[in-house]
């Protein structure tokens, strides 16, 4: 089952524009990550929160997360063509082994 | 991710053949996982181990088996390929400590015909 619930699963805009996706789960979480895959290759992690933090920065990235509505959203700023890419969120439940689980992800398109 | 590799990256078989992937780290990692990933979707976990001979399953580990007899390897086996085993296999390293991020192996696409 996933426990990460994404939305929107599709988003085009132009570039420059904000990009925002938003991500839901299920359980009580450890930390929820976030993570860009382009299209056939490989997992680049983005940012990490543990549950005892509500925004965090890196980049043209902004992360936030509400543990009471168990849900968190991903916002890239001044989009570029390059950030064209599927994101996922993935949430870890205990602590020690990282055992991810993966929403289904956004496929996000910028056009220019 | 020079310290953690896949082999081999692609591979076509048979239904009824049996498969092993390879995942290398030289990180010296405790932590090792194998993950599945279909069109669409994200990632579900397999397998996952936490020392040598130490593995636990994850939430889609039927009709596959795990190995780690040394540190640096981690071995994933379907003992009789099917069809609904084709997808992208990814393996993952971490650290003992929590909350910091698993690192991704390139993958390795299997297709099963």
């Amino acid at each position: 089952s996933q426990q990460g619930e994404e939305d929107p699963q599709a988003l085009s805009i132009q570039e420059g524009e904000n990009a925002t996706m938003n991500c839901s789960y299920k359980t009580s979480i450890n930390n929820l990550q976030w993570y860009r895959q382009n299209s056939g290759r490989g997992l680049v992690h983005l940012i990490l929160i543990r549950s005892n933090e509500r925004e965090k920065h890196s980049g043209r990235l902004r992360v936030t997360l509400d543990t009471s509505k168990k849900s968190s959203s991903l916002l890239i700023t001044a989009s570029r063509a390059a950030d064209t890419a599927s994101y996922f969120c993935a949430t870890d439940q205990i602590q020690g082994a990282q055992k991810l689980v993966f929403g289904q992800g956004t496929r996000l398109t910028i056009n220019p | 991710d020079a310290g953690i590799t896949q082999s081999p990256r692609h591979k076509v078989t048979e239904t009824g053949t049996p498969v092993t992937l390879r995942c290398h780290q030289t990180e010296n990692h405790r932590y090792m996982y194998w993950y599945r990933q279909d069109p669409g979707h994200g990632l579900r976990l397999i397998h996952y181990s936490y020392g040598v001979k130490d593995t636990d399953k994850g939430e889609v580990s039927d009709g596959y088996s795990v190995s780690r007899s040394k540190t640096e390897d981690f071995l994933l086996t379907l003992e009789s390929a099917t069809s609904s085993q084709t997808s992208v296999y990814f393996c993952a390293i971490s650290e003992s400590a929590s909350n910091r991020e698993p690192r991704f192996g390139p993958g390795t696409r299997l297709t099963v015909l």
